[in-house]
C-alpha cells in the first residue's frame, strides 16, 4: 500500500518569512495530492491540491509542488502570518472516491 | 465547497455504554464516506470506508462489531462505537468524497471521552 512521509514534524518560523514542509510517496499510481490545515479541536480544512498532470500550483500565499519522478511533493506558505499557526498534513490518493494516505504533520509555529 | 457536518461535535459517556456519532453531507450526495479516528497529535488514521446500500469495508485491526457502521442513505453515515472503553477516547472524522473528483470534504469531528 501507500507510505507517506512527512517533514519536519515541527516548524517554527518568524511572521513574515517562508514555511516550506515536504512529503513523500511510495505508490506511482497515487495522482492526487491535497494539503489540509488543522486548527486544535477542528476538522482538517484543504488549503489546496494538486494532480499528477501539474508541476506547480498557486493560490495567493500559498503554493504546492509536485515531482512525479522523485515522488514527493511540497507545500510553500510566504509571508507568514501568525494565524497560518496549525497542523498540516499531506495527502495522496489514487483518484476518485478512494482513500487518502496521509502523513504525519507538521505543527506549524509562526511567531509573531 | 462541499460541507459535511458531524453530531455531537463533543460526547462523554460512562466505560460500556455505546455511542453513535452522525455523518452528513449537507449539499451533496455520498456513496461513500470514510470514517478516521485520530489520537492527540498525531495523523488521521483510516478507520473504515461506509458504502450507502452495502456493508462497510474495514482497515486491518479495527474491530467491526465494536465499531458499527451504518450508511443509511446518500446523505447519513453513522458510527457506533459499542460497549465503550477509555482507550476508544478519542477524535473521530469522517469524510465524503464528490462524485467524479478525487476531492474529499471532512466533518468538524467529534471528541469521544470515555469515563
Amino acid at each position: 500500500g501507500e507510505n507517506v512521509e512527512q517533514h519536519p514534524s515541527t516548524l517554527s518560523v518568524q511572521e513574515g518569512d517562508s514555511a516550506v514542509i515536504k512529503c513523500t510517496y511510495s505508490d506511482s499510481a497515487s495522482n492526487y495530492f491535497p494539503w489540509y490545515k488543522q486548527e486544535l479541536g477542528k476538522g482538517p480544512q484543504l488549503i489546496i491540491d494538486i494532480r499528477s498532470n501539474v508541476g506547480e500550483k498557486k493560490d495567493q500565499r500559498i503554493a504546492v509542488t509536485l515531482n512525479k519522478t522523485a515522488k514527493h511533493f511540497s507545500l510553500h506558505i510566504t509571508e507568514t502570518q501568525p494565524e497560518d499557526s496549525a497542523v498540516y498534513f499531506c495527502a495522496a490518493s489514487t483518484g476518485t472516491g478512494n482513500q487518502f494516505y496521509f502523513g504525519t504533520g507538521t505543527s506549524l509555529t509562526v511567531i509573531p | 465547497g462541499a460541507v459535511v457536518s458531524q453530531h455531537p461535535s463533543r460526547v462523554i459517556c460512562k466505560s460500556g455504554t455505546s455511542v453513535k456519532i452522525e455523518c452528513r453531507s449537507l449539499d451533496f450526495q455520498a456513496t461513500t464516506m470514510f470514517w478516521y479516528r485520530q489520537f492527540p497529535k498525531q495523523s488521521l488514521m483510516l478507520m473504515a470506508t461506509s458504502n450507502e446500500g452495502s456493508k462497510a469495508t474495514y482497515e486491518q485491526g479495527v474491530e467491526k462489531d465494536k465499531f458499527l457502521i451504518n450508511h443509511a442513505s446518500l446523505t447519513l453515515s453513522t458510527l457506533t462505537v459499542t460497549s465503550a472503553h477509555p482507550e476508544d477516547s478519542s477524535f473521530y472524522i469522517c469524510s465524503a468524497p464528490l462524485v467524479r473528483t478525487p476531492e474529499q470534504f471532512f466533518g468538524p469531528g467529534t471528541r469521544l471521552t470515555v469515563l
